[in-house]
């Protein structure tokens, strides 16, 4: 089964303080994961992708297959990071391939 | 261009009507697809085209039906639709099944509303 499981609707955090978005896995063959992110009133757009080992916006996500975990995380949170954050899981169906995403994490960062 | 278009912005429609949404790109990708996604919902896919031909239709109703007339191009045609199909239908295009790298790029959505 394709599964990717964001436990927290909700996120909120202050101005400052270190966020961490959880997102789980379930897939049978070897993950590639990737975290979206919707600002309001913008386009969905890839945030990081698990491959490429980078930080984006001072986001950094580590894969771990032990765990089937790839959480997302944030030293210092800021107010401009305040969206909606979708893990996403790239998965094969019918010779093509698709994103799997998880019901997302609203993080809201107040001032 | 790094762009995915999608026309128009805002459609509202009757139940009776025949209306279509149309969805570019031009960054030479041969996977397009069309999503539904309701207000703080994930994305829903509809539907996959890979080198423009149908590969994935995830049990969409029938009143929604999808056309890729080329390599640039997606449309998806709306007849007979029902309140609760309203929701922001989203675009996206990503390189094929062969690409190292997978991204799907989004586009901005159209804003449907049935009455």
């Amino acid at each position: 089964a394709q599964r990717v499981t964001q436990p927290e609707k909700l996120l909120s955090v202050f101005k400052g303080a270190p966020v961490e978005l959880k997102c789980n896995y379930s897939y049978s063959g070897s993950p590639e994961l990737f975290w979206y992110v919707q600002y309001s009133r913008q386009r969905l757009q890839l945030l990081l992708r698990h491959i490429s080992r980078e930080s984006i916006k001072g986001f950094t996500a580590d894969l771990n297959k032990g765990e089937t975990s790839f959480h997302l995380k944030k030293p210092f949170a800021q107010e401009e990071d305040s969206a909606m954050y979708y893990c996403a899981l790239r998965a094969t169906q019918g010779g093509s391939e698709k994103l799997v995403f998880g019901k997302g994490t609203k993080l809201t960062v107040n001032p | 261009d790094t762009e995915v278009t999608q026309t128009p912005k805002h459609l509202v429609m009757g139940m009776t009507n025949k209306k279509s949404l149309k969805c570019e790109q031009h960054m030479g990708h041969r996977a397009m697809y069309w999503y539904k996604q309701k207000a703080k919902k994930p994305p829903e896919l509809m539907f996959v085209y890979s080198y423009e031909k149908l590969s994935i239709n995830e049990s969409v109703p029938s009143r929604f039906s999808p056309e890729c007339p080329n390599s640039s191009l997606l449309n998806l045609h709306l007849h007979a639709l029902q309140p609760e199909d309203s929701a922001l239908y989203l675009c996206a295009s990503s390189h094929a099944r062969t690409a190292r790298t997978y991204e799907q790029y989004f586009g901005p959505g159209t804003r449907l509303t049935v009455t």
